[in-house]
């Protein structure tokens, strides 16, 4: 079968560091992506790791343990237009299809 | 712009009418997908077509009939649908493009739509 599991909600202030975890469980395995989506947007694509690992991307990084069927994002610097839903979505192995999760909303304060 | 368009971006329809949702991208991409996002659920992939084949078909109801004429071109055909399927319906695309740099999916504004 196929599963992802996120946080459902988290709340962080301006300015800290916020890690978004991510565990999966898929039959398959070609990526691993992370989307962004605010309230009544589309979403739009923040990382792609393939490989073991860290990827740092400005502001956000992503880290991948295939091993372990784990990811996470971090996300430093927090601004309020941080606010969103972060989708954790692994690919398949076909690469024909994102799998996503349920979401983590963050909650940004000042 | 993210280079998908989606219309209209809202319907309301009847149980009894049939409607088309249509999705275009200007990105050059050879894949199209088409989601269904419900409050509290997960995006669910209904339909994905790479160079205007069908490749996969998430075991969606056949009230639910997709149509690739091109590969910029997506509709989702819509008849005689029940209220459950009221839902944001997302259209994406991806490929090997000078913009995509990991064939990510980019994806539409949706369609809101809402089943009386």
């Amino acid at each position: 079968g196929q599963n992802i599991d996120q946080p459902t909600e988290m709340t962080a202030t301006e300015g800290a560091i916020v890690q978004i975890n991510c565990t999966y469980q898929t039959s398959g395995f070609n990526g691993l992506f992370w989307y962004q989506q605010h309230a009544g947007e589309a979403p739009t694509f923040l990382s792609y790791n393939v490989l073991d690992g860290l990827e740092e991307k400005g502001r956000f990084s992503s880290f991948l343990s295939r091993s372990k069927g784990y990811s996470y994002l971090l996300l430093k610097e927090l601004q309020m237009k941080d606010s969103a839903s972060y989708l954790c979505a692994p690919m398949n192995q076909a690469g024909t299809a994102l799998i996503f999760g349920k979401g983590t909303t963050l909650s940004v304060s000042s | 712009e993210t280079g998908v368009t989606q219309t209209p971006r809202h319907l309301v329809m009847g149980m009894t009418n049939k409607k088309s949702l249509k999705c275009e991208q200007h990105l050059g991409h050879n894949a199209m997908y088409w989601y269904k996002q419900s409050a509290k659920k997960p995006l669910e992939l209904m339909f994905v077509y790479s160079l205007e084949e069908r490749v996969e078909n998430n075991s969606v109801p056949s009230r639910f009939s997709p149509e690739c004429p091109n590969s910029s071109h997506l509709f989702l055909h819509l008849h005689t649908l029940q209220p459950e399927d009221s839902a944001l319906y997302l259209c994406a695309s991806s490929g090997t493009s000078g913009r995509s740099s990991y064939n990510e999916q980019f994806f539409g504004p949706g369609t809101r739509l809402t089943v009386l």
